[in-house]
């Protein structure tokens, strides 16, 4: 079964740093590039991050640059979020989400499987 | 990135069609033929509903259909069940690997 499962959310203070963890399991995780999408309580879907399938280029709003970092270990089939300098606004489920294919491996610009989500709360 | 615009609700009664807008901007939406819709019921991760503008994902029923006019998009939800009662949301590809959402609209089934 292709599954993705985050972890690693909780409660950490407005300065503070957390790192999510996102393990695939089911398909060949080192073939697809990856995002984080979160939805912060009641609201909407934000795109967080982007890394394409080796690693070496990463992607992120302007509303995160420079704060988190993505990242991922194709032999251990883990995708990484490092959150760092947290802000109230930030607090959201983070999801895991796998880039789809089009027709014939092409690039089709949407997300064909979704991890469960993990709770981020940024609160003094 | 602005993110796209959608109405806040949607309604229809069992066997009827209701019709979800998006509107984006000319780089996102109107730039790419990249748009995505996702249903999400409560407590619950996404779920890819539609692809490249009007393509369905294995198992989504064909009664779901999307479209593309300009800078704006749609979803079509033909002969509503109970259970297509959800939170649906567009998304568009905004170049350079970067991508926006819309905020969402409630559909209710009446």
């Amino acid at each position: 079964e292709v599954q993705l499962l985050e972890s690693g959310g909780g409660l950490v203070q407005p300065g503070g740093s957390l790192r999510l963890s996102c393990a695939a399991s089911g398909f060949t995780f080192s073939n697809y590039a990856m995002s984080w999408v979160r939805q912060a309580p009641g609201q909407g879907l934000e795109w967080v991050s982007h890394i394409i399938s080796s690693g070496t280029t990463k992607f992120y709003p302007d509303s995160v640059k420079g704060r988190f970092t993505v990242s991922r270990d194709n032999s251990k089939n883990t995708l990484y979020l490092q959150m760092n300098s947290l802000r109230a606004e930030d607090t959201a489920v983070y999801y895991c989400a796998k880039a789809a294919w089009g027709l014939g491996g092409s690039f089709s610009g949407a997300f064909d499987i979704w991890g469960q989500g993990t709770m981020v709360t940024v609160s003094s | 990135q602005s993110a796209l615009t959608q109405p806040p609700s949607a309604s229809g009664s069992p066997g009827q069609s209701v019709t979800i807008s998006c509107t984006g901007t000319s780089s996102a939406v109107g730039a790419y033929n990249y748009v995505s819709w996702y249903q999400q019921h409560p407590g619950k991760a996404p779920k890819l509903m539609i692809y490249e503008v009007t393509k369905r994902p294995s198992g989504v029923p064909d009664r779901f259909s999307g479209s593309k006019s300009g800078n704006g998009a749609s979803l079509t939800v033909s002969g509503l069940q109970a259970e297509d009662e959800a939170d649906y949301y567009c998304s568009s590809y905004a170049g350079t690997n970067t991508w926006v959402f819309g905020g969402g609209t409630k559909v209710t089934v009446l």
